[in-house]
């Protein structure tokens, strides 16, 4: 199974600043096989970004997502209020599929 | 608009089992191959079950192969999930999720419609 890590279990920031929310697995990612997923309460988990780089559809481009083989990195630019939220990563490379335990953003 | 709308949850004994449904509508069902991921407050997200298509490739994560069963009728644009023997391991928001394609290779995008999910509670 390829373990995921992300890193900072939290993160607080003003509005304007610049968000980097870190994944690390532990087996490489085959074929950037790598999505984010937002998630604010009560609402299931959001595609922001899939293969690694690719915005999903309707992501503003405040979002970007970087990184290959172990390591990748979800850019959140120029926060807004509305970006505090829980932020998972996920591998679909490999089964069995895993998910990160999320990093929570504060929005201060 | 794309919905995916889950039910059949709710409070279950231990041992006992329970069968979830997912009702899809506004795309091409038969077009996708569909997943159930549950979440947990202690072990967060975690992938379930998927089946392709045509339900031709089924998949299990360890922690449900040999319990529950995952089932598609394109007919009908619905997906189950049969879960028997159930424990208090298994009580979860369970979401119906889709496989999203993108660009002319349908590159997978993995999960990129979910339901609302629906809770499942194991307890005597």
């Amino acid at each position: 199974e390829n373990v995921l890590t992300q890193s900072p279990g939290t993160l607080s920031l003003s509005p304007g600043e610049r968000a980097t929310l870190y994944c690390g697995a532990s087996q490489g990612v085959s074929s950037s096989y790598l999505a984010w997923y937002q998630q604010k309460p009560g609402q299931p988990p959001r595609l922001l970004i899939f293969t690694a780089s690719r915005r999903a559809t309707g992501i503003p481009d405040r979002f970007s997502g970087s990184g290959s083989g172990t390591d990748f990195t979800l850019t959140i630019s120029r926060l807004e209020p509305e970006d505090s939220a829980v932020y998972y990563c996920h591998q679909y490379g490999s089964s069995p599929r895993t998910f990160g335990q999320g990093t929570r953003l504060e929005i201060k | 608009e794309v919905l995916l709308v889950e039910s059949g949850g709710g409070l279950v004994q231990p041992g006992r089992s329970l069968r979830l449904s997912c009702a899809a509508s506004g795309f091409t069902f038969g077009d996708h191959a569909m997943h159930w991921v549950r979440q947990t407050p202690g072990k967060g997200l975690e992938w379930v079950a998927s089946i392709s298509w045509n339900s031709i490739k089924i998949e299990y994560a360890d922690s449900a192969r040999g319990r529950f069963t995952i089932s598609r009728d394109n007919t009908n644009k619905s997906v189950s999930l049969h879960m028997t023997s159930l424990t208090s391991e298994d009580s979860a928001v369970y979401y119906c999720a889709r496989e999203g394609y993108y660009g002319d290779y349908a590159v997978p995008t993995s999960f990129d419609t979910w339901g609302l999910g629906t809770l499942v509670t194991v307890s005597s």
